[in-house]
C-alpha cells in the first residue's frame, strides 16, 4: 500500500513565523504535490515537483515556497505565516509513468491555524 | 479563470437510490478524468477515472461517464450507500491539474 505521510496532523503557529510542513512518500514517486483545502474553494495547487530538485508553480505560489531534496521528500514552507494562510494542507504524490495517469495518493492533511 | 466546476455542494439521496455528481469543465485539452472521495480528516482517495478516449468506464457500483461535446463529466454511484457519504472532487488532468471544488453527498438511511 502506498503511505503518504504529514509530519502534523495540527498545527498553530503565530503571524510572521516561519513554517515548515514534510511530506513523506514510501512507494519511489517521482511526482509530488502540495494543495490547500479551503471550504467552497477545493483543492487548488499551491506547488508541484516532478524530480528530486525540481519544482513547478501552481495556482496559488504565492507567500509559499517548497524544497524536494531527496526523492521520498517534499516540504512546503510558509516564510512569514500569515492567517490567511490559515487551511487545510494536502500533500499527494504520484507515479511519473505507468498505473491509472495522475492518480495521486494524498496524506492525511495538516490543519494550520495561523493566528 | 475557473476550469473546472462542480456546481452542485451538496447533494442528498436515500440509501438504495442512485447519486449523480456533476463536473464542467471548459479546457478540450484535458485527457484524463479522475474522482476522488474524501473522508472528513482524511486526504483524498482515487475512486475511479476515464480516458478522453472512452465516454463510460464502470467499476462495481461506480460508473463514470464523458461527454467531450458538452465538456461535462458525471459519477453515477447505483445503488448508494450510507458509508458513500464524503465530498466527492472531480480532478480534471492533463498538463495542468484541476481539480473541482466537491460536492458532498449525504445518502440517508
Amino acid at each position: 500500500d502506498v503511505k503518504v505521510t504529514q509530519s502534523s496532523r495540527y498545527l498553530v503557529k503565530r503571524t510572521g513565523e516561519k513554517v515548515f510542513l514534510e511530506c513523506v512518500q514510501d512507494m519511489d514517486h517521482e511526482n509530488m504535490f502540495w494543495y490547500r483545502q479551503d471550504p467552497g474553494l477545493g483543492l487548488r495547487l499551491i506547488y508541484f515537483s516532478y524530480d528530486v530538485k525540481m519544482k513547478e508553480k501552481g495556482d496559488i505560489p504565492e507567500g509559499y515556497s517548497v524544497s524536494r531534496e531527496k526523492k521520498e521528500r517534499f516540504s512546503l514552507i510558509l516564510e512569514s505565516a500569515s492567517t490567511n494562510q490559515t487551511s487545510m494542507y494536502l500533500c499527494a504524490s504520484s507515479f511519473g509513468g505507468g498505473g491509472t495517469p495522475y492518480e495521486q495518493y494524498f496524506g492525511p492533511g495538516t490543519r494550520l491555524t495561523v493566528t | 479563470d475557473q476550469q473546472v466546476k462542480q456546481n452542485s455542494p451538496s447533494l442528498s439521496v436515500q440509501e438504495g437510490r442512485i447519486s449523480i455528481l456533476n463536473c464542467d469543465y471548459t479546457n478540450s485539452m484535458f485527457d484524463y478524468f479522475l474522482w476522488y472521495k474524501k473522508y472528513p480528516a482524511e486526504g483524498p482517495t482515487f475512486l475511479i477515472s476515464i480516458s478522453s478516449i472512452k465516454d463510460k468506464n464502470e467499476d462495481g457500483r461506480f460508473t463514470v461517464f464523458l461527454n467531450k461535446s458538452a465538456k461535462h463529466l458525471s459519477l453515477h454511484i447505483v445503488p448508494s450507500q450510507p458509508g458513500d457519504s464524503a465530498v466527492y472532487f472531480c480532478d480534471i488532468s492533463g498538463s495542468r491539474l484541476t481539480f473541482g471544488e466537491g460536492t458532498q453527498l449525504t445518502v440517508n438511511p
